[in-house]
């Protein structure tokens, strides 16, 4: 199976703060790398998808890059709804797999 | 819009077996494959698996094979998944998710979205 480790596993930071995340694949993936949200008590919604391609709806704030093993969430300027724990996820394999999540948490 | 509506939360006996339903509007059922994701309190997002809806094809996580089923009703648009012989361990939110794709030359990049609200199974004696 793949692993997926991300870092950091959590972050303090301001609303405005541009915040980073880092994804490490086990082994080369490509751009088969998704980028999901989840907020306490709610299901994942994806964010990025096939590595840098943002998902409709979703803030131009969000972008994602890399590919191979490694790879980047930025959100440019946090805002209070950004509050949440961040996953990604290979779809270049099955088992499908995910990091452990960042949660971003208010300073 | 689509939408998937999962059942209700279950509490179960070890070694019991439990069935989470998962319904589907908004969009042609069959057209689409389904996944299940289960998130175990504190835990990761692990992937258990996933049913072509249109042949009823499965493929599932080595992790689960044996003890995870999943099926589908096509004149219900409802996919279930069946998780048997259920230990503490299996206590977890599952959730149901539709796969997305896009093209690009050569093969397709796929993800998940929407997802289920989720449905909690607690497993306790």
């Amino acid at each position: 199976d793949i692993q997926m480790t991300q870092s950091p596993s959590s972050l303090s930071a301001s609303v405005g703060d541009r915040v980073t995340i880092t994804c490490r694949a086990s082994q080369s993936i490509s751009s088969y790398l998704n980028w999901y949200q989840q907020k306490p008590g709610k299901a994942p919604k994806v964010l990025i998808y096939a590595a840098p391609s943002l998902q409709s709806g979703v803030p131009s704030r969000f972008s994602g890059s890399g590919s191979g093993t490694d790879f980047t969430l930025t959100i440019s300027s946090l805002q209070p709804e950004d509050f949440a724990t961040y996953y990604c996820q290979q779809s270049y394999s099955t088992p499908w797999t995910f990091g452990q999540g960042t949660k971003v948490e208010i300073k | 819009q689509v939408q998937l509506v999962q059942s209700g939360a279950e509490v179960k006996k070890p070694g019991a077996s439990v069935k989470v339903s998962c319904k589907a509007s908004g969009y042609t059922f069959i057209s689409y494959a389904m996944h299940w994701v289960r998130q175990a309190p504190g835990q990761r997002l692990e992937w258990m698996g996933w049913i072509n809806v249109g042949n009823g094809d499965t493929k599932y996580s080595q992790k689960f094979q044996g003890r995870v089923t999943i099926t589908r009703e096509t004149s219900a648009s409802t996919v279930y998944m069946e998780l048997s012989s259920l230990r503490s361990e299996d206590t977890a939110a599952y959730y149901c998710a539709r796969v997305s794709w896009v093209a690009v030359p050569g093969t397709r990049h796929y993800w998940v979205d929407p997802w289920g609200q989720g449905t909690l199974v607690t497993v306790s004696s």
